[in-house]
């Protein structure tokens, strides 16, 4: 069974350029969702996607945008970047069903914007 | 929306002594979920805990879902401990997980 992985591990961007960042789900999950966690803070949820739409989604501007594939991979999209973007940039999957939504989180994808 | 509230902010314990990090919530929810967060910021699962208590090993979590609280317990810590302790809830009829502010620990040898 393998874990959840991310990448890039690291990224550096300036200020109004667009970032991609990817995530792979756990075996057999089939849910996704994506944090963001600015130093000394606890994690903040940007949106939840499962079976390819997006079913929850927190207090983060349209220009954050993701997507699910088939293969329940996944990406978040930041346009227009902004300094206050920089963060860690967390991902998590689980399976939603059977009444156990444990979530399964990535190393994450540190997000440096200048 | 439900506000997370977890304490104490900050702990420092020597080594093998016990501690209770609690974890206040506002509203119900439908499941709830303790992490600890290494140096290098991965977020380990700790115990899925909506409601009851579990145990594995030094580790122990009860979850009181009628008065919004849950407490976890750490037995005889070690160094290895020292980290960040996060408490994560779902709401109810809703489809977005909020975490606390967390609680620092450091163990001392």
């Amino acid at each position: 069974e393998t874990g959840v992985t991310q990448s890039p591990t690291h990224l550096i961007k300036t200020r109004g350029q667009q970032v991609t960042l990817r995530c792979s789900s756990q075996s057999g999950h089939n849910t996704v969702s994506w944090y963001q966690q600015a130093l000394g803070q606890g994690p903040q949820f940007i949106f939840q996607y499962y079976r390819e739409e997006e079913n929850g989604r927190g207090n983060f501007p349209p220009r954050f945008s993701g997507l699910q594939f088939p293969n329940y991979s996944s990406e978040l999209n930041v346009n227009a970047l902004e300094l206050d973007d920089s963060a860690l940039y967390l991902c998590a999957s689980s399976f939603r069903g059977q009444g156990q939504d444990t979530q399964y989180f990535g190393p994450g994808t540190r997000l440096t914007v200048l | 929306g439900i506000q997370v509230e977890q304490s104490p902010p900050d702990l420092i314990l020597q080594e093998g002594a016990n501690s209770t990090l609690r974890c206040n919530f506002s509203d119900s929810v439908n499941n709830l979920q303790w992490f600890h967060q290494n140096p290098w910021g991965q977020l380990i699962n700790l115990f899925y805990i909506p409601s009851g208590t579990k145990q594995n090993g030094r580790l122990s979590a009860t979850t009181v879902a009628t008065e919004r609280y849950s407490l976890l317990y750490i037995s005889s810590s070690q160094t290895t401990d020292s980290g960040v302790y996060f408490c994560a809830v779902e709401p109810t009829g809703g489809f977005k997980t909020i975490f606390g502010a967390g609680t620092r620990l450091f163990v001392k040898a």
